[in-house]
């Protein structure tokens, strides 16, 4: 069975801080997203990469950056955190033609 | 500009009967639709998909119906359980089998009351 595992359920952090979110797969999938989910937003795809040392934009890139330096460890990064950072972050990975699988989710909260 | 869209925020239905979650989509490039349902405190988990090249696709209670012609799929739960109660989310992509960039729709709150 699939793992994706995000290394904070909860986080709390201060305006300025530069935070890092940490996401770990163990089905040597290619392909690693991030989105965050917001209350009547849906979820909002932020990250991905479809392969170590690559990374493409999503939709709502602004405020962050990612770092895929092993297949199995996708991380984001605010480099500057704000408060309307504070969100639920949700890791996600995939291999080719299957569904992506989906970790807990991160919820974040800055203050 | 809402690609996927999910125009009912919340759905209450009876346990044994039908439920019926909506989504429709813009973008005529999408060529796979997923559905994905989330419990409080945990990730999405994947539901069941359908291929633009298909008009059905059955898994058990769920089945997941696509009008390309109007831009439409719905996902029918029958018969609904209170386990079922979440909230599902319409997710279409550009490629087969959902593996790579997905959009989302906001999301539909289900509700089955014993």
């Amino acid at each position: 069975d699939v793992k994706v595992t995000q290394s904070s359920r909860y986080l709390v952090k201060r305006t300025g801080e530069k935070v890092f979110l940490e996401c770990v797969q163990d089905m040597d999938h290619e392909n690693m997203f991030w989105y965050r989910q917001d209350p009547g937003l849906g979820l909002r795809l932020i990250y991905f990469s479809y392969d170590v040392k690559m990374k493409e934009k999503g939709d709502i890139p602004e405020g962050y950056s990612v770092s895929r330096e092993k297949k199995e460890r996708f991380s984001l990064i605010l480099e500057s955190a704000s408060t309307n950072q504070t969100s639920m972050y949700l890791c996600a990975s995939s291999t080719s033609g299957q569904p992506q699988h989906f970790g807990d989710g991160t919820r974040l909260s800055i203050l | 500009d809402q690609q996927v869209k999910q125009n009912s925020p919340s759905l209450s239905v009876q346990e044994g009967r039908i439920s019926i979650l909506n989504c429709d989509y813009t973008n005529s490039m999408f060529d796979y639709f997923l559905w994905y349902k989330k419990y409080p405190a945990e990730g999405p988990t994947f539901l069941i998909s359908i291929s633009s090249i298909k008009d059905k696709n059955e898994d058990g209670r769920f089945t997941v119906f696509l009008n390309k012609s109007a831009k439409h799929l719905s996902l029918h739960i029958v018969p609904s359980q209170p386990g079922d109660s979440a909230v599902y989310f319409c997710a279409a992509s550009e490629a087969q089998g959902g593996s790579e960039k997905l959009v989302f729709g906001k999301g539909t709150k289900l509700t089955v009351n014993p």
